[in-house]
């Protein structure tokens, strides 16, 4: 039973490129979140998804950054004109039930991107 | 806006002795979770806490939430070099969806 997938591991991008991460959820899971986190910070929350649906993305700029969660494929966390400070560890979870009262996100290992 | 406060940032200990860190929210929490964070690695699940005044433990850890649900602390007993890492506690407010993270508490052990 594969755990959270996130691809790439690493990504290098030179400012005004875009970022594209990937996450692929844990087998039956139909909710997505995205973190981002910086050296030495804690977790900040982005935006939260379940499958075809933005369910609350308040804590992504509104600029520039967008997310997707299709009904085929991996939720998408993509960066337009990346500048250096988007650079940091990218993290998704995800979570099978609907009410996060009563589950566990279960975390991927994260993207970490490197803006030059 | 919402706010979780961990104290202390870090902490160095000798291998054996106990380790504790403190979780504080500006707000009610409907429930709290712990994680643990290896360096470089992520976030890990520990545990959920869920009733006013709530005490879980896990072989060596102990949680317990406060009678306020604004406020939660980990303790370690006897902490080992395999406990290094960083503890965030994550908080969630009733009615919303996203769990706020705490700023972290970093441990080191030394041998």
């Amino acid at each position: 039973n594969a755990g959270v997938m996130q691809n790439p591991r690493h990504l290098v991008r030179r400012r005004g490129q875009e970022a594209r991460l990937r996450c692929s959820p844990m087998k039956g899971h139909s909710h997505v979140y995205w973190y981002r986190q910086l050296p030495e910070e804690g977790l900040k929350f982005m935006v939260y998804l379940q499958k075809e649906n933005i369910i609350d993305e308040s804590g992504m700029p509104k600029e520039r950054f967008s997310a997707e969660f299709p009904k085929e494929g991996p939720s998408i966390l993509r960066i337009q004109q990346v500048v250096r400070g988007d650079s940091a560890a990218y993290f998704c979870a995800s979570s099978p039930l609907a009410s996060p009262h009563k589950d566990t996100q279960y975390f991927g290992p994260g993207t970490r991107l490197t803006v030059l | 806006g919402q706010q979780v406060m961990q104290i202390p940032q870090y902490q160095h200990v000798q291998e054996g002795e106990d380790f504790t860190t403190y979780c504080n929210s500006s707000t009610t929490l409907s429930n709290i979770q712990w994680y643990k964070q290896r360096p470089g690695g992520h976030p890990v699940f520990l545990i959920q806490l869920v009733k006013s005044g709530e005490v879980k433990k896990q072989k060596r850890l102990t949680f317990q939430f406060g009678e306020a649900k604004k406020n939660s602390s980990l303790h370690i007993t006897a902490t080992q070099t395999t406990d290094v890492g960083t503890y965030f506690c994550a908080g969630l407010t009733s009615g919303t969806y996203k769990y706020i993270f705490g700023t972290g508490t970093r441990l080191k052990v030394l041998a």
